[in-house]
């Protein structure tokens, strides 16, 4: 079992939907969770970075987690063409000196 | 501030022959970190290195390896290639190391083994 599960997709939405990504987890050390946008031929983006449980937001994008299901999510509003990505979570711990363990990513499609 | 630098974009090697991939971090980031990505397997970790030591390690076998320099640059070699280390490798710097801050990535180094 990985550590961080993430459904590849590809997930298809029309614009202005509301897109909901999420990611399992299996290690209840992890403090530190990230969201990065990742589009063809770039590198990961960071996109939202938060500790604990609770939600974040910013701007279109809201984050949240929650600790006790080892469940955390990326919400986007009013999805634009323009988010057509793949987006995947990460999330770390000070046990293991930090490293940033990625989810699979989701392909998004968001369609004009 | 200029962002993480990768070079070359792309690589095309045979199978046994060796690489040697190159990162400049952001500017003030001395902790690099390396991972590997592929449609299979998603992102792998590789390495991370931290005033030119390295602080942290995956579960990659020892022809991967890597080094840091002291104005925090950082190379990536692997030796003796097969077909399977075709992925994009992706090299990521953050301000320190021993605490969280989040990476920021280069846009990688696309390597073809044939």
């Amino acid at each position: 079992q990985k550590e961080v599960e993430q459904d590849p997709g590809p997930l298809s939405v029309p614009e202005g939907a509301i897109v909901s990504l999420n990611c399992t987890y299996s290690n209840s050390a992890f403090q530190y969770f990230m969201w990065y946008r990742q589009y063809s031929r770039k590198g990961p983006e960071l996109l939202m970075y938060t500790y604990s449980s609770g939600n974040k937001e910013d701007g279109r994008f809201t984050a949240q987690v929650d600790k006790s299901s080892k469940y955390i999510s990326l919400f986007i509003r009013d999805s634009q063409p323009s988010d057509s990505a793949t987006y995947l979570c990460a999330m770390s711990a000070s046990t293991g000196g930090f490293k940033t363990i990625f989810g699979a990513g989701t392909r998004l499609f968001v369609k004009a | 501030k200029a962002g993480v630098t990768q070079t070359p974009r792309y690589l095309i090697k045979t199978r046994g022959q060796q690489v040697t991939l190159s990162c400049s971090p952001i500017s003030g980031h001395r902790s690099v970190s390396w991972y590997q990505q592929t449609p299979g397997q998603g992102l792998q970790f590789l390495f991370e290195y931290f005033s030119e030591t390295q602080r942290n390690k995956g579960n990659f076998p020892g022809r991967f390896s890597g080094r840091q320099f002291s104005n925090s640059r950082s190379e990536m070699n692997v030796s003796t290639l097969e077909l399977g280390d075709s992925a994009l490798y992706l090299c990521a710097s953050r301000e320190r190391t021993g605490e969280n801050s989040p990476l920021h990535f280069g846009n990688g180094t696309r390597l073809t083994v044939t």
